[in-house]
């Protein structure tokens, strides 16, 4: 695709459901990244695939986050049991380059809101 | 203290105004810098990437880099309403620890 691909653009949780987020990343590109964003905050970093590979989850904030991407294309963000403090933007990034998150592009992202 | 600092906004500036923005750095090991654009409710938007030391000029844009003092600028000559979002400094490493470290951002204003 032209760029990076995120759905749903927006999501609404109650408390204590599952949510999942979907990238699809630019086609080809090996790297792929998930960032969390809070309101007036820079990207925090979550987690990073080569190809399905996932080669850094120091990021993921609990074990009630989830990535995956079986194919080493599309990636998909698991968040269970969603508390308030999951609210946030989730960014989803992609790079042609492997084991770097040089010139990476990013996705709209999914705002997620936990109520 | 945040291993990357951005100066702090809101900054609001005059249309053709030349803007500075500014990040700080202590992580000596970082190999590469990148500015981001992001507007309302929409993603970061790669505007400059640099690697070494030095200046890069792009259009209207130019991006300085002193790895020496862990500086880093982007300067906006003749700004336009259009520049009117929030710039996000970014800096990384090669290998398996490649994530990006980004500052908090600053929202830029241009007044018509």
């Amino acid at each position: 695709g032209a760029g990076v691909s995120q759905s749903p653009r927006y999501k609404v949780a109650k408390r204590g459901q599952d949510v999942a987020l979907r990238c699809d990343p630019i086609s080809g590109h090996v790297s792929l990244f998930w960032y969390q964003q809070a309101l007036g905050q820079g990207p925090e970093f979550l987690t990073y695939f080569q190809n399905e590979a996932q080669l850094d989850k120091s990021g993921l904030p609990s074990d009630r986050f989830f990535a995956e991407r079986p194919e080493g294309s599309v990636s998909t963000l698991k968040i269970q049991r969603t508390q308030q403090e999951d609210s946030a933007v989730y960014l989803c990034a992609s790079s042609s380059l492997p084991r770097t998150g040089r010139k990476a592009f990013f996705g709209q992202g999914t705002r997620l809101t936990v109520v | 203290q945040k291993e990357v600092e951005q100066d702090p906004g809101p900054l609001s500036v005059p249309e053709g105004a030349i803007v500075s923005l500014n990040c700080t750095y202590s992580n000596s090991a970082f190999q590469y810098f990148m500015w981001y654009r992001q507007y309302s409710r929409k993603g970061p938007e790669l505007l400059m990437y640099t690697y070494s030391s030095g200046n890069k000029e792009d259009g209207r844009f130019t991006a300085q880099v002193d790895k020496s003092s862990k500086y880093i600028s982007l300067f906006i000559r003749d700004s336009q309403p259009s520049d009117s979002a929030t710039y996000l400094c970014a800096m990384g490493r090669d290998g398996a620890n490649s994530k990006l470290t980004f500052g908090k951002g600053i929202t830029l204003s241009v007044r018509p």
